[in-house]
């Protein structure tokens, strides 16, 4: 079964600290994906990455980066958190890309606070 | 951007019966998949329709696509307490190989 592994379940962070959140898929896929979502708004994508060291910007970049240093890894970074930040951040990854795209497999989620 | 709206945004039947929702889009797609999200819990794949295929099966879900009415159904035959949850329809778009999701339908099953 692929495997999608976010490194906390819920966080509670101070405003200005830098936060760091990790995910890491098991499966070699290519693809992996950071979302949020929030209550009525659907997911939304904040970066994405088809290959190691590549990225993307998704609709909602600012205030986040990525880094994508091993295949299997992808981290997304508050620069500085912000109480607009508190959500529930999604990692997903999937193996193909473009008109052939198939399911994303995604990890359990984590619950940021920003305080 | 958000692309897919699901139909209705809340859903509550007994235990058995059946549950319908629906998805909306805006622009060509390539396929149409849905997703089931239990409570503060990561999305699970259900089932994807390519663009052109009419109608899909998966165990007691059936699923159609209308591309000429750019919708979709999700159809869960028999309902049970596990069904409970929100689901999620999402596009992958013509040309732009990002998925891009509705804000859901959370669908309560009574037991």
């Amino acid at each position: 079964d692929v495997k999608v592994t976010q490194s906390s379940r819920y966080l509670v962070k101070r405003t200005g600290e830098k936060v760091f959140l990790e995910c890491v898929q098991d499966m070699d896929h290519e693809n992996m994906f950071w979302y949020r979502q929030d209550p009525g708004l659907g997911l939304r994508l904040i970066y994405f990455s088809y290959d190691v060291k590549m990225k993307e910007k998704g609709d909602i970049p600012e205030g986040y980066s990525v880094s994508r240093e091993k295949k299997e890894r992808f981290s997304l970074i508050l620069e500085s958190a912000s109480t607009n930040q508190t959500s529930m951040y999604l990692c997903a990854s999937s193996p193909l890309v473009g008109p052939k795209n198939t399911e994303a497999f995604f990890g359990q989620g984590t619950r940021l606070t920003v305080v | 951007s958000q692309q897919g709206e699901e139909d209705p945004q809340a859903l509550s039947i007994q235990e058995g019966e059946n549950a319908t929702m629906n998805c909306s889009y805006k622009t060509s797609i390539n396929n149409l998949q849905w997703y089931r999200q239990n409570s503060g819990r990561g999305l699970v794949h259900l089932i994807l329709i390519r663009s052109n295929e009419r109608e899909k099966h998966s165990g007691r879900l059936r699923v159609t696509l209308d591309t000429s009415k750019k919708s979709s159904s999700l159809l869960i035959t028999a309902s049970r307490a596990a069904d409970t949850a929100s689901y999620f329809c999402a596009t992958d778009v013509d040309s732009n190989y990002q998925l891009i999701w509705g804000a859901g339908t959370k669908l309560i099953i009574k037991p």
